[in-house]
């Protein structure tokens, strides 16, 4: 099993339509996870971290299911400019402070008028 | 404005050379990563840095190289040993303060080989 698992998609959806995404992660010692956006060609930016109670920011709702091993992203009333991809990210601390970023391949989600 | 800038931004290289990518951060972060990202692919760590003086290979370390003499600083250079250096870099930067260990990213370098 891959340490963090997305589906590649992509995701073509029309405006204003709901999408979730789902990312497994292997390492059950995980200790914090985050959702990041990326647009062609450009940087990764934090879109939110992933907080045990499950959190949400707007449009964007994301869960923690630690029995399960996943995280997810739900999108709601979708939007052109939503159109990216969707990074998972997973820190398993070991050793104390030092930390192990792992990243997903990615979701490329495309709105469509 | 506090953030993580790289240089430069397009960078073209001829076979055999080796070639040098700058990332700086004033955000007083202890720890900067470079990764790889291929065209539709994932991010591949290159290499990291906890603390100054100090690095780590990541998974795909062969034919790169770094430096972290300065907190601020983490040069990657990349020799004539990586057989296919054409990628999008990325350099990104993390403190172990943050309880939940945000990473920032620069805008990252395009390396093309001609």
């Amino acid at each position: 099993r891959k340490e963090v698992e997305q589906d590649p998609g992509p995701f073509n959806v029309p405006e204003g339509a709901t999408v979730a995404f789902n990312c497994t992660y292997s390492n059950s010692a995980s200790q914090s996870f985050f959702w990041y956006r990326q647009d062609c060609r450009k940087e990764p930016k934090l879109l939110m971290s992933v907080y045990s109670s499950g959190n949400e920011d707007g449009r964007f709702t994301a869960q923690l299911n630690r029995a399960s091993q996943y995280i997810s992203l739900l999108i709601r009333d979708s939007k052109l400019s939503d159109s990216a991809t969707y990074l998972c990210v997973v820190n398993t601390n070991y050793g104390g402070s030092q930390g192990n970023l792992i990243f997903g391949k990615g979701t490329k989600l495309s709105v469509k008028p | 404005d506090g953030g993580i800038t790289q240089s430069p931004k397009y960078l073209f290289r001829k076979e055999g050379q080796n070639v040098t990518l700058s990332c700086e951060q004033n955000l007083n972060h202890d720890a900067m990563y470079w990764y790889r990202q291929d065209p539709g692919q994932g991010l591949r760590l290159i290499y990291y840095s906890q603390i100054v003086n100090d690095f780590q290979k990541g998974d795909i370390a062969e034919g790169y190289s770094v430096s972290r003499e300065k907190k601020e600083s983490f040069p990657l250079t990349v020799t004539s040993a990586q057989k296919n250096p054409t990628a999008f870099y990325l350099c990104a930067s993390t403190t172990f303060i943050d309880s939940g260990n945000t990473i920032y990213f620069g805008e990252g370098s395009w390396l093309t080989v001609v």
